[in-house]
């Protein structure tokens, strides 16, 4: 199957500061990208939706201010978390939607490895 | 909107046994797609069966299946001869028109031998 790589796996930054996650889809082009925001022991949660060349369409009660997102090209999304709080620290995966095969939503979605974040 | 739902947070089954996670979602489309994941401690998610709303015959992977029920709306994963590598939280997940996977809320599996 298709690999999507994102860095780092894990991050420690102090409050105040910002950081930057990396989404790549190293096999194939994806168009669209998503990212998601999982909790201790909770689910998967809709941020937003990675548009290359275009703006992102975040989920609603997400902060486009706080986490910026940019899909410069087919195959590299990035997520920056800009004056980063405690209460950011979550675990953030991403994944990318191959553009090979027939139709659209049902084009499977492969997932990154995750990035734990941890702000002091 | 859709929704998910996982009733059984968490779930327990021996080794070599079966086991059946339960899954119900709600949504006016017709034409859809239903996903089980699997998210072992590494917490990289698996695909571990999908499922095409206009297909009637329940998908199957190995030791995977599905008890799809359109009208009921439900999509319930089975897994047969449990082994210990199938530990991990399973989730349900739904994507329609709008293209966004939407997860439930997660059943934890463990193994025991």
């Amino acid at each position: 199957g298709a690999v999507v790589s994102q860095h780092p796996s894990r991050v420690i930054c102090k409050s105040g500061t910002s950081v930057k996650i990396e989404c790549r889809s190293l096999d194939f082009q994806a168009t669209t990208m998503f990212w998601y925001r999982q909790f201790p022991k909770q689910s998967l949660m809709l941020m937003a939706t990675s548009n290359e060349g275009s703006k992102a369409t975040y989920e609603q009660g997400v902060e486009k201010d706080k986490f910026l997102i940019n899909h410069a090209s087919l195959t590299l999304s990035t997520l920056t978390v800009t004056s980063a709080h405690p209460e950011d620290s979550s675990f953030y995966i991403c994944s990318a939607r191959d553009l090979r095969g027939v139709g659209d939503f049902q084009r499977e979605l492969f997932f990154g490895s995750g990035t734990q974040l941890s702000v002091l | 909107a859709q929704t998910v739902t996982q009733s059984q947070p968490e779930m327990s089954v021996q080794e070599a046994e079966t086991v059946t996670l339960s899954c119900t979602y709600d949504t006016s489309e017709s034409n859809y797609y239903l996903f089980w994941y699997k998210q072992p401690p590494s917490r990289q998610m698996i695909l571990v069966i999908r499922q095409e709303a206009y297909k009637q015959q329940n998908a199957t992977e190995n030791r995977f299946s599905v008890n799809f029920q359109k009208a009921a709306k439900s999509f319930s994963l089975k897994i047969s001869d449990s082994q210990l590598g199938d530990t991990a939280m399973y989730f349900c997940a739904f994507i329609g028109t709008a293209s966004k996977l939407t997860f439930g809320t997660g059943t934890r599996l463990q193994v025991t031998l």
